[in-house]
């Protein structure tokens, strides 16, 4: 079936920091969905992608969509406190359920 | 607009027993969907509705699981027996429908906590 593999699985940042976290697909997708999960919260929609080479930006997140279509990555820039939490992919290969990875979960020290 | 709604939001149950999930999705939202996650590991689909109907049920670990959406509006999500390996969070979602197959948002409820012991 189709997998979609996401690392790194913990990121420890300093605030102001930079990150990225990324996403690599087994097979070709239709789109892309990102997802943010808050500590004792659920999945919150952040962005989609559809586009082969699509960029996203979101203030201090930038969704970056691969050419291939199998890979994607989300960049946050000067992290802040309130970006705690699990961030997921979720690929679509032309049909409505969502895999996802297995997130990032970061945490930020001030 | 209200969201998704679930409950219960935990279940503790012992193994053998039964226990129902329900999912009420944003309303007039055609497509809902249950996933779960399983400690440690990723959020995997289970099934989708589209309005009544199982529109893909191919997540569905085994036949102990039966989801049912009469009426197209809530849904239940039914184990029984229950076994040690179902503990995690039970997750739906809803979307809306209606456009270009697998582009629309799907929104999660707050999800189900089960706890088989």
């Amino acid at each position: 079936g189709q997998q979609v593999m996401q690392i790194p699985q913990y990121q420890h940042v300093q605030e102001g920091e930079d990150f990225t976290t990324y996403c690599n697909s087994s097979t070709t997708l239709s789109n892309i969905q990102w997802y943010k999960q808050r500590p004792g919260g659920h999945p919150v929609f952040l962005i989609q992608l559809v586009k082969s080479g699509e960029v996203k930006k979101q203030k201090r997140l930038t969704f970056q969509f691969g050419e291939a279509k199998k890979n994607s990555s989300l960049h946050i820039t000067a992290t802040q406190t309130t970006d705690v939490g699990t961030y997921f992919c979720a690929g679509r290969r032309g049909d409505y359920k969502l895999s996802f990875g297995a997130g990032t979960t970061v945490t930020v020290r001030a | 607009e209200a969201g998704v709604t679930q409950f219960p939001s935990h279940s503790v149950i012992e193994k053998g027993q039964t226990v129902t999930l329900r999912c009420d999705p944003i309303s007039g939202h055609d497509n809902l969907y249950w996933y779960r996650r399983v400690m440690g590991k990723e959020i995997k689909f289970l099934l989708h509705f589209v309005k009544e109907s199982k529109q893909d049920e191919s997540g569905m670990p085994n036949n102990r699981f039966l989801a049912e959406r009469t009426g197209g509006t809530y849904s239940t999500l039914k184990v029984q027996p229950a076994e040690l390996e179902d503990s995690g969070v039970y997750f739906c979602a809803s979307s809306l429908g209606g456009v270009v197959q697998g582009t629309d948002t799907q929104y999660f409820g707050p999800g189900t906590r089960l706890t088989v012991l």
